[in-house]
């Protein structure tokens, strides 16, 4: 089955810049889209097409894509970001084809 | 403004029988994919299956296949998830979702939490 590979956790102090990585092979071919979720809320989409930012999303947060790799970025990251953050792709374009990644558990030192 | 509102909070012991319910509002129900996403405690996000309210087309995610039975009634605008003989198991928080072709998964409901007792 498809999977999605991502670090278990990220650290940074308040107004770092934070980095996390999502990797597999269709990734290249696939849009992924990343989502925020904080401690008792539902997910929250952050990042839609490996770059474009909803409107609500602070500037801060940028996805961008790189071969089999995509990355979200938080810079000046804030107390308010720790959160657990999870990409979202799929291995070919069909509409059931899609999967989470494992998730990453930011903290802000 | 749109939104997905989903039941409340259950309590139920191994065997017994269940279905939780995701009810949207605004005029996009019969538009869009309804997503159904699993999160364990402590753990990740699964998707569990697709359904569209048009016309009840319905796809499971090969884990839980023949383990739930996803429906839904457009003429109230809801989606649902049931099961027919709960295990520990599935004790998680469900969430429904809307499938957005571009945006992704852009709505989502408050969860469902289920607690299953053996």
């Amino acid at each position: 089955s498809y999977e999605l590979t991502q670090p278990p956790s990220v650290s940074v102090s308040p107004g770092q810049t934070a980095r996390i990585t999502c990797s597999a092979d269709a990734l290249s071919k696939q849009y992924a889209y990343w989502y925020q979720q904080k401690p008792g809320q539902a997910p929250v989409v952050v990042i839609y097409r490996d770059r474009e930012r909803p409107s609500g999303i602070p500037e801060r947060f940028s996805g961008s894509s790189s071969g089999t790799t995509v990355t979200l970025t938080i810079s000046g990251v804030q107390a308010e970001d720790e959160a657990d953050y999870y990409c979202q792709s799929a291995d070919n374009s069909g509409i059931n084809d899609w999967v989470f990644g494992g998730g990453t558990k930011l903290a802000v030192l | 403004e749109v939104q997905l509102v989903q039941s409340g909070a259950e309590l139920k012991k191994a065997g017994e029988s269940l279905r939780i319910s995701c009810q949207g509002s605004g005029h996009f129900f019969d538009s869009y994919w309804i997503a159904w996403v699993r999160q364990m405690p402590g753990k990740g996000l699964e998707r569990m299956g697709i359904i569209s309210p048009g016309d009840s087309d319905t796809r499971y995610s090969p884990s839980f296949r023949g383990q739930v039975t996803i429906s839904v009634d457009k003429s109230i605008s809801t989606a649902y998830v049931q099961w027919s003989s709960l295990k520990a198991s599935d004790t998680a928080i469900y969430y429904c979702a809307r499938l957005h072709g571009y945006y992704g998964l852009d709505i989502w409901g408050q969860g469902t939490a289920v607690s299953v007792s053996s």
